[in-house]
């Protein structure tokens, strides 16, 4: 079975931009996490989702959404970008939802000049 | 508020040494837990995940376990190899499935 992927791996952006990311979940997965990871920060929550509906969302400004397709593929969007956006941004997969094992990406890094 | 400590947060050792890595946690009306390695720049890695029923949980070279009511959890492994240095992540599963990380542990093995 092949694995989560993300893509884009590398992304450079300006201030003021927006972006999309991509994760596509392993084949049967249903639920899709999206987590930023930071030097200061460690790696923090920002949202789940579940047959295209977000189950729930970490204390991020508004300018971060995301969505889920009916194919569990999930997109998240940032913008207005900051410079303290720049991330590593790391989606994970799971089955059923229920807290079982979760499966991540290799990350999209994304540089805000 | 859920807050997750890891304990050291650097270690450095020859191989062939066993090491015990820690996590502790503030809550602990958790689902799961879950131990992950993450390599310098790439994702996360699942190594085990012990579920709220479990004590502990192993994996080849891998032991862990798991202490709900006092909030803990070590990761114990066995004769270290260079090829095991990475940030070892802790995290613990609340409702649905997120995560919330420790600080890590980042642990070099060498020759």
């Amino acid at each position: 079975k092949a694995g989560v992927t993300q893509t884009p791996r590398y992304l450079i952006k300006t201030r003021g931009q927006q972006v999309t990311l991509s994760c596509s979940p392993i084949s049967g997965h249903r639920s899709v996490s999206w987590y930023q990871q930071t030097p200061g920060q460690g790696l923090q929550f920002l949202f789940e989702y579940f047959s295209e509906t977000q189950r729930n969302k970490g204390n991020f400004p508004g300018r971060f959404s995301g969505r889920q397709f009916s194919n569990s593929r999930s997109e998240m969007n940032v913008s207005t970008l900051e410079l303290g956006d720049s991330a590593l941004y790391l989606c994970a997969s799971s089955s059923d939802g229920t807290g079982g094992e979760q499966f991540f990406g290799p990350g999209t890094r994304l540089t805000v000049l | 508020k859920q807050e997750v400590t890891q304990i050291p947060a650097a270690l450095s050792v020859p191989e062939g040494e066993n090491l015990v890595l820690n996590c502790s946690f503030t809550d602990s009306a958790i689902y799961n837990l879950q131990w992950f390695r993450q390599d310098p720049g790439k994702g996360l890695t699942s190594l085990l995940l012990i579920q709220s029923s479990q004590r502990e949980q192993t994996s080849g070279r891998l032991n862990a376990s798991l202490d709900k009511s006092s909030g803990r959890s070590t990761l114990y492994i066995a004769a270290s190899q260079p090829g095991d240095s990475a940030t070892y992540l802790c995290a613990v599963i609340e409702n649905t499935d997120k995560l919330i990380f420790g600080t890590g542990t980042r642990l070099q093995v060498f020759p």
